[in-house]
């Protein structure tokens, strides 16, 4: 069965630190990995995702994220953060064999990032 | 200016009413989702439709009911039968182009509640 884990339900950073927010994953077969930003009271924002090729991803904002196969981890990372990508933070994923068109999320990783 | 709508932006219900939620969207997206929000257990799905007049059930439909007359339209009713509806419920799109690899597309989501 697909599943997804985010091992920390918060980070703080700094601004201008660099940040990363973790991923893990369990999928049958090929995983189809997606980031995505939520700001209080939105819908979810679509980040970047990762579905063959490079395993170092970039996105919106300024964001990347790399897929690790052997350990089965896509972070999400940005060398300098900002006080205004504080927000709550998903990781998603589907396979290539049971997805269809589900997608399992993550529980959630809440970011702050101190001016 | 493409997107997603959903309202109402709140909505209060009374015990052992039913109530729909509304989604439309004027992506030209052929699939549309339910999700369901609550605090640190990430979004989970209620039903996806792929195309009109046709749907499934995800992990948690007992309770809720869709239909999907229109492309564009996917309405969510939540019936007296959700013993807690109380919660942030999402509506998704996404396209379909023959893979499982497609970003969803969020609505601002409505905030029910239970009084």
């Amino acid at each position: 069965a697909q599943s997804v884990a985010q091992p920390e339900d918060q980070v703080n950073v700094a601004e201008g630190n660099p940040l990363t927010v973790k991923c893990t994953y369990s999928v049958s077969g090929n995983p189809y990995l997606f980031w995505y930003v939520q700001y209080p009271n939105r819908g979810l924002q679509f980040l970047l995702k990762y579905i063959t090729g490079d395993n170092l991803v970039k996105g919106s904002y300024g964001f990347e994220a790399e897929f690790n196969k052997s350990q089965t981890s896509f972070h999400l990372k940005k060398p300098s953060a900002l006080v205004s990508d504080s927000a709550l933070y998903f990781c998603a994923v589907r396979d290539e064999y049971t997805g269809g068109f589900k997608t399992i999320f993550g529980a959630g990783t809440r970011l702050f990032v101190k001016a | 200016d493409g997107g997603i709508t959903q309202s109402p932006k709140y909505l209060f219900r009374k015990e052992g009413q039913n109530v729909t939620l509304s989604c439309e969207q004027n992506l030209n997206h052929d699939a549309m989702y339910w999700y369901r929000q609550d605090p640190g257990q990430g979004l989970r799905l209620i039903y996806y439709s792929q195309i009109v007049n046709d749907f499934q059930k995800g992990d948690i439909a007992e309770g809720y009911s869709v239909s999907r007359e229109k492309k564009e339209s996917f309405p969510l009713t939540v019936t007296s039968a959700q013993k807690n509806p109380t919660a942030f419920y999402l509506c998704a799109s996404s396209r379909m182009t023959g893979t499982d690899y497609n970003e969803q597309f969020f609505g601002p989501g409505t905030r029910l509640t239970v009084l």
